[in-house]
């Protein structure tokens, strides 16, 4: 089993709509994130969490939020989607206390029509 | 200037070549750096950390050049398999609080 799943894989919404992407991981990591990847963007911090009561903007926070469930899970929402945010979504777990090494969960594909 | 810049390619080799990609970066503070390997519209996955001693897995080399500020990875003896685009990441705080990524260089191995 995969350690770190995103769902759902693949999404497809209309401008307006508020929709949740979910990331959860059994590596046990404390840190966790949420990028977007856009051809010739790479990958964008949207907002990261140190743990359960920490949760920190990253770079292109705006029309997104999150919410750190448990150390587990980590969720993405969009309030209200727009076409630009259609884009490639990756959750990343790390270990933290020095041990930076990121682990990438498959994505989550997502079209704002 | 971006913060971490690559070129992004493609390089076009032949199977067998020797190949060599670089990644700058804009802090000098910074200190946990890592090459990540991505194939189209997959996750990226961990090839190897960079140390400032540098390192070696099989057929591929990571250097950290600090006075120049930039990291560097070397792949010998190309494969087809090895076709894939290479992300480096830096955490430029210094602090291990988050990296950054380039956005990435492409490789395309050919016969």
């Amino acid at each position: 089993d995969a350690d770190v799943t995103q769902t759902p894989r693949n999404r497809i919404t209309k401008t307006g709509k508020r929709i949740m992407l979910e990331c959860s991981q059994t590596k046990g990591h404390d840190r966790m994130y949420w990028y977007r990847q856009d051809p010739g963007l790479g990958l964008r911090l949207i907002y990261y969490s140190f743990d359960v009561k920490d949760i920190n903007k990253g770079e292109i926070s705006d029309g997104y939020s999150v919410s750190r469930q448990a150390q587990a899970k980590f969720s993405l929402s969009l309030e209200s989607a727009i076409p630009n945010q259609t884009a490639l979504y990756f959750c990343a777990t790390s270990e933290g206390g020095g041990r930076e090494t990121q682990y990438f969960g498959p994505g989550t594909r997502l079209l704002v029509l | 200037r971006k913060e971490v810049e690559q070129d992004p390619g493609p390089f076009n080799v032949p199977e067998g070549a020797t190949v060599a990609f670089n990644c700058t970066y804009s802090n000098s503070a910074s200190q946990s750096f890592f090459w990540y390997r991505q194939d189209c519209r997959k996750e990226p996955k961990l090839l190897m950390s960079v140390y400032s001693s540098g390192n070696e897995d099989g057929r591929f080399t990571a250097q950290l050049n600090r006075a120049s500020q930039y990291i560097s990875l070397l792949i010998r003896d190309s494969k087809l398999s090895d076709s894939a685009t290479y992300l480096c990441a830096v955490d430029l705080t210094g602090g291990g609080n988050k990296l950054t990524f380039g956005t990435g260089t492409q490789l395309k191995v050919e016969l």
